[in-house]
């Protein structure tokens, strides 16, 4: 089984500021076709998750461009370039490739 | 606006049967992968698995010896059953539809609003 590492479990970044969160899977996420099996997840308070990027980089419908979706192989980072206090929640990475892992979730406060 | 219901009971005996229902609206059932998901309180989310319109599906190792997923195409649902509950089981538990931009590769497009079940006696 894969197994999906996030780092680090909570953060807390001033508005404006960037954030980074940092996702590990236990082999290598890319695909035969030559993309990486990566999802990035975001949970926002009492509501249900939200598809934040899907295959490693791309940006889903309706998302701004402040998310960014980056990696290689067994390392995946998804970035915020500025930080607003909507952005709270819990974000997940999520791998695809064999049957699908979330990461252990990373906390963002404001 | 496609809408995803889940539905069941909130409490379930140890040992017995966890069986919830996902009614989806705004949209048709064929065509998409159908999956479940679900948070155990203060934990991170754990996938269960999914589900293609056909009946083909593909369970979490973990979970795959309990769990049953199942498709009623005329009433639009589909279904998930978990034998021999214990505590652990106790989360809240969300369908989602699988969507994709290719036919190739398929994410989580469309969250239910998740349903709570607890195990207990």
């Amino acid at each position: 089984d894969i197994v999906v590492t996030q780092s680090p479990l909570s953060l807390s970044v001033n508005p404006g500021e960037p954030a980074s969160i940092s996702c590990r899977s236990s082999q290598s996420l890319l695909h035969g076709t030559g993309n990486y099996y990566l999802d990035w997840y975001l949970q926002k308070p009492g509501q249900s998750p939200q598809v934040l990027i899907y295959r490693g980089f791309n940006r889903a419908s309706g998302v701004p461009d402040r998310f960014s979706g980056s990696g290689s192989g067994t390392d995946f980072t998804l970035k915020i370039s500025r930080v607003e206090a909507d952005d709270v929640g819990v974000y997940y990475c999520m791998q695809t490739l064999q049957h699908r892992t979330f990461g252990q979730g990373t906390k963002l406060e404001i | 606006q496609v809408l995803l219901q889940e539905s069941g009971p909130g409490l379930v005996t140890p040992s017995e049967t966890l069986s919830l229902t996902c009614a989806v609206s705004g949209g048709s059932i064929n065509y998409y992968y159908w999956s479940w998901i679900r948070k155990p309180p203060g934990k991170g989310l754990e996938w269960i698995g999914y589900i293609f319109y056909t009946g083909n599906t593909k369970y979490s190792p973990s979970l795959q010896s309990r769990v049953t997923m199942s498709v009623d195409t005329s009433k639009n649902q589909v279904s998930l059953n978990l034998d021999s509950v214990t505590a652990a089981d106790t989360a809240v538990y969300y369908c989602a539809r699988l969507g994709s931009v290719d036919n190739y590769y398929f994410y989580i497009d469309i969250w239910g609003r998740g349903t709570t079940v607890a195990v207990s006696s």
